[in-house]
């Protein structure tokens, strides 16, 4: 399994949107409705921010979305605050007997 | 609440092995496939292997296959990797990890690091 694709870096000002993309094959990311997208900052474990596409878990804030169009899954983050400057990664499930894929990080910086 | 804690990590050398060890708590266990999912200093996640909730399937990442191998024991809620003939390249912090589709819950992490 190939890794999936992110731009190292993005970024935007307080209060503006930023859009991270990660494109994959039709093996995984366009199989799938299993995109997760996972947020890290430095020292700490990365947290599911976006499960199955577009779906956020109990306490995330609304700011982020998800979605998916073909191969390629995005993450949205809207009113960018100072603590969303963090290491972006998206994950894809591959199929029953497969290991999920990694893209390689997106670097969020907040100006 | 939910909650997995790695241990058995620490300095080993090229060649040698080590086993982690996972304990959940929390969740019911063995209705949940886990991973191991390894992050190297400065890079990505890397998932490593998983194994089905009944420990019934395993799959690796080609880069530890013939090497570790992933196991669990649902009776004492404990995951298992054993890692033998390490390389340099293994050194990371490996954490444990909940689930197959959707992976929603990490350890800590603990730490390996492969150097003679």
């Amino acid at each position: 399994q190939s890794a999936l694709t992110q731009p190292p870096s993005a970024s935007g000002s307080l209060g503006q949107s930023v859009t991270i993309s990660c494109t994959g094959t039709s093996s995984d990311v366009g199989g799938y409705n299993y995109v997760s997208w996972y947020q890290q900052h430095p020292g700490k474990v990365p947290k599911l921010i976006i499960s199955e596409v577009n779906k956020r878990p109990s306490g995330v804030p609304d700011r982020f979305s998800g979605s998916k169009s073909g191969n390629t899954a995005s993450l949205t983050v809207s009113g960018l605050q100072a603590e969303d400057e963090a290491d972006y990664y998206c994950s894809s499930y591959a199929g029953s007997r497969n290991l999920g894929v990694f893209g390689g990080g997106t670097k969020l910086t907040v100006l | 609440q939910v909650q997995l804690v790695e241990s058995g990590g620490g300095v080993v050398q090229p060649g040698k092995s080590l086993n982690l060890s996972c304990g959940a708590s929390g969740f019911a266990f063995n209705t949940y496939a886990m991973h191991w999912v390894r992050q190297a200093p400065g890079r990505g996640p890397e998932w490593v292997a998983v194994t089905w909730f009944d420990g019934s399937h395993k799959f690796y990442a080609e880069s530890v296959m013939g090497r570790f191998t992933i196991s669990r024991d649902n009776s004492k809620r404990i995951l298992y990797l054993q890692m033998n003939n390490l390389r340099g390249e293994d050194t990371g912090v490996y954490y444990c990890a909940r689930g197959h589709q959707v992976v929603d819950v990490w350890g800590p992490g603990t730490t390996v690091i492969v150097s003679s």
